[in-house]
């Protein structure tokens, strides 16, 4: 079975800090890995992925996501953040496609200025 | 449509109510998934459907937890006999086909059981 473990469950950074969101997963098998994001009153949207291949995955909005196979982790990072990053942060794994995403309990990410 | 449309938004519940819970998936998507993601928790997987059948429910917490696709479009979470632990988030969400990786949700129906 596939479990996600999200170490932290609020990260507080100011504007323009840096950050990173861990992520660790366990697994018998090769899965995929996602980061959802959650802003307030709306649904998950998806951040970014790794499926196969290089094991840096970035976002359209500056996050990164490195797989790291030997540690089982995914965490997320950016460089310098925004007061609209403000939201809750979901990794989550999937064992194959058409499968169930299995989620951890997500991280609260507030930036303030 | 243009996204995954849940009805309704929030749904109060006295205990011992039953509910029903709707869930419109991006048109053509063959794939579709419920959740439940209580106060403070990752969702967790109800069900699954792949065009109108039920292929895994093995995450619906009771007997009072059903789920149908009819016609493989829209589904209708239903819970019978609500009672308080029910009170969650349902987050419905579809993939476009089966060897489709990307799951697309819907904002989620904030059911509340007084």
């Amino acid at each position: 079975a596939q479990s996600v473990t999200q170490l932290d469950s609020q990260v507080p950074v100011f504007e323009e800090a840096p950050v990173e969101l861990r992520c660790n997963y366990s697994s018998s098998v090769s899965v995929y890995l996602f980061w959802y994001v959650q802003y307030p009153n709306q649904g998950l949207q998806l951040l970014l992925k790794y499926l196969s291949g290089s094991t840096l995955v970035e976002s359209i909005n500056g996050f990164e996501a490195e797989f790291n196979k030997s540690q089982t982790s995914f965490h997320l990072r950016k460089p310098s953040v925004h007061i609209s990053d403000t939201a809750e942060y979901f990794c989550a794994v999937r064992r194959q496609a058409g499968t169930a995403l299995i989620f951890g309990k997500g991280t609260t990410l507030s930036v303030s200025s | 449509g243009a996204g995954v449309s849940q009805s309704p938004r929030y749904k109060v519940a006295k205990r011992g109510q039953d509910v029903a819970l709707r869930c419109d998936p991006i048109s053509g998507h063959v794939s579709l998934f419920w959740y439940q993601q209580a106060l403070g928790q990752g969702p967790e997987f109800l069900t699954y459907f792949q065009n109108e059948a039920q292929l895994d429910k093995s995450g619906l917490p009771s007997d009072r937890f059903f789920a149908e696709r009819p016609e493989g479009s829209v589904s209708t979470l239903k819970i019978q006999r609500t009672q308080q632990e029910d009170s969650a988030v349902y987050l419905c969400a579809s993939s476009r086909n089966v060897g489709n990786t990307e799951a697309f949700f819907g904002q989620g129906t904030r059911l509340t059981v007084v």
